[in-house]
């Protein structure tokens, strides 16, 4: 399959822990998203990656989390001291380097946060 | 903020064909419009997007209103497997983001 993972599918965890998830993009897709989605709303924008530069991040990206893409292939989205708020869909999308401005993502299964 | 609006729900029968509409009242010159489905437990997918004028593919075709301000997206023969949340996205053509609002969700009945 070389469609994009992610990893962990689902992940329960106590408040106040941290945890990262893990995107791995399509291969040669230099653009990397990362989305969030809660119960009957659509996903909304997190944060935004060409190549390892992070270009575009939303004010929904809390002081608490931080993504990481160093070597320009997979990402890394981390939450630290986790809130019951924090619990929702996480997913990641890629799109390739194509010219022009009508490209396509390519979204991944997503990870499921569940914080207690 | 979406800046599209769509019906909450709707509803069709197997193999016959499905109409989903979408205004996009703001929408200026140089925005595409891209349709998403989200089947359930699944992430988006991709369906469709346009400009001006209706494009065709596989999974569907896109109507665009004369007037862009609304478009109209038809799966020509509906199976179970269309059952999923459809999301009209107006793109600006620098945006790198899919700005989501709440979707149609379609139902098809056998």
């Amino acid at each position: 399959d070389t469609g994009v993972s992610q990893n962990p599918r689902h992940k329960i965890t106590k408040r106040g822990q941290n945890v990262t998830f893990r995107c791995d993009p399509i291969s040669e897709h230099n653009r990397l998203y990362w989305y969030r989605q809660t119960l009957g709303q659509g996903p909304e924008f997190l944060t935004y990656f060409q190549n390892e530069a992070q270009l575009e991040k939303s004010r929904l990206l809390s002081d608490r989390s931080s993504a990481e893409r160093p070597k320009g292939s997979f990402s890394t989205l981390e939450i630290q001291r986790t809130e019951q708020g924090d619990s929702a869909m996480y997913l990641c999308a890629s799109s390739p380097p194509l010219a022009g401005t009508a490209y396509e993502q390519y979204f991944g299964p997503g990870t499921r946060l569940t914080v207690t | 903020d979406a800046k599209t609006t769509q019906p909450n729900s709707m509803e069709s029968n197997e193999e016959e064909p499905v109409h989903l509409p979408c205004n996009h009242s703001t929408i200026s010159g140089t925005d595409y419009i891209h349709w998403y489905r989200q089947l359930p437990s699944q992430g988006p997918e991709y369906v469709i997007h346009g400009l001006t004028s209706n494009v065709n593919n596989r999974m569907a075709s896109l109507a665009i209103a004369e007037d862009r301000k609304s478009s109209t997206l038809i799966l020509h023969r509906a199976t179970l497997r269309d059952a999923a949340v459809y999301y009209c996205i107006q793109r600006e053509t620098s945006g790198s983001r899919l700005t989501f609002g709440e979707g149609t969700q379609l139902t098809v009945n056998p």
